[in-house]
């Protein structure tokens, strides 16, 4: 069935450091991979996305990278800052028009300062 | 505020009790979804309606679970015969058909079942 496997489940860096997170799915057919970022007792908030056509995408300091032949896609954030820290959550969605969401299972990012 | 709302924000029942949640969508939103979420894990997929019309329903909606849209605006979420594995965080999001993509979500319904 559709999966998507996130990792690392938890990342802890340093103020202005970068941080890496990394996902994989399993439906070939997906074609639209979001990004998620959901603050303790909040609802998720959509950070930055990314369709099959492109290879990468960047907002200020948010990026996101695709790799279809791998089928895997990562979320970098550069200058990380204590506002970053968060739980963060990749997703992807499959091919028809249904719009349903696999979610991976979250990083907790936490930004030391 | 013109964004996804869900009420109620928390619930506690005890097992076996019937629980009714209710989702706003945005206005103009005719895709509408409804996703549950357990602590320390992702948002897992449970239906989506357009307009009134139920298109898809999971496997993880057992048949204690019922969802309706009757005038495609807001929708409801029932659990019937709550068990204390139903604990979780209820979400609900929406979006235009033309724009799947963009996904709004509420703030979620919080569910505690003892």
């Amino acid at each position: 069935g559709e999966n998507v496997e996130q990792h690392p489940s938890t990342l802890s860096v340093q103020e202005g450091d970068s941080a890496v997170i990394k996902c994989t799915y399993s439906d070939s057919a997906s074609n639209y991979f979001p990004w998620y970022k959901q603050e303790l007792g909040k609802r998720p908030q959509l950070i930055i996305d990314i369709r099959s056509n492109v290879g990468e995408k960047k907002d200020q300091r948010i990026a996101v990278t695709l790799n279809k032949t791998a089928k895997h896609f990562s979320l970098h954030i550069t200058e990380t800052q204590p506002e970053d820290s968060a739980v963060y959550f990749c997703a992807a969605m499959g091919s028809g028009n249904t719009g349903k969401l696999i979610f991976g299972q979250g990083t907790t990012l936490q930004v030391k300062p | 505020d013109t964004g996804v709302s869900q009420d109620p924000r928390h619930k506690i029942t005890k097992r076996g009790q019937n629980v009714t949640f209710r989702c706003d969508p945005i206005s103009e939103h005719n895709r509408l979804y409804w996703y549950r979420q357990t602590l320390g894990q992702g948002p897992e997929f449970l239906t989506y309606f357009q307009n009134e019309a139920q298109l898809e329903k999971s496997r993880l909606l057992s048949d204690r679970f019922s969802a309706e849209r009757p005038k495609g605006s807001f929708s409801t979420l029932e659990i019937q015969r709550t068990e204390q594995g139903d604990s979780a965080m209820y979400l609900c999001a929406s979006s235009l058909p033309s724009t799947i993509w963009s996904q709004y979500f509420g703030p979620g319904t919080r569910l505690t079942v003892l």
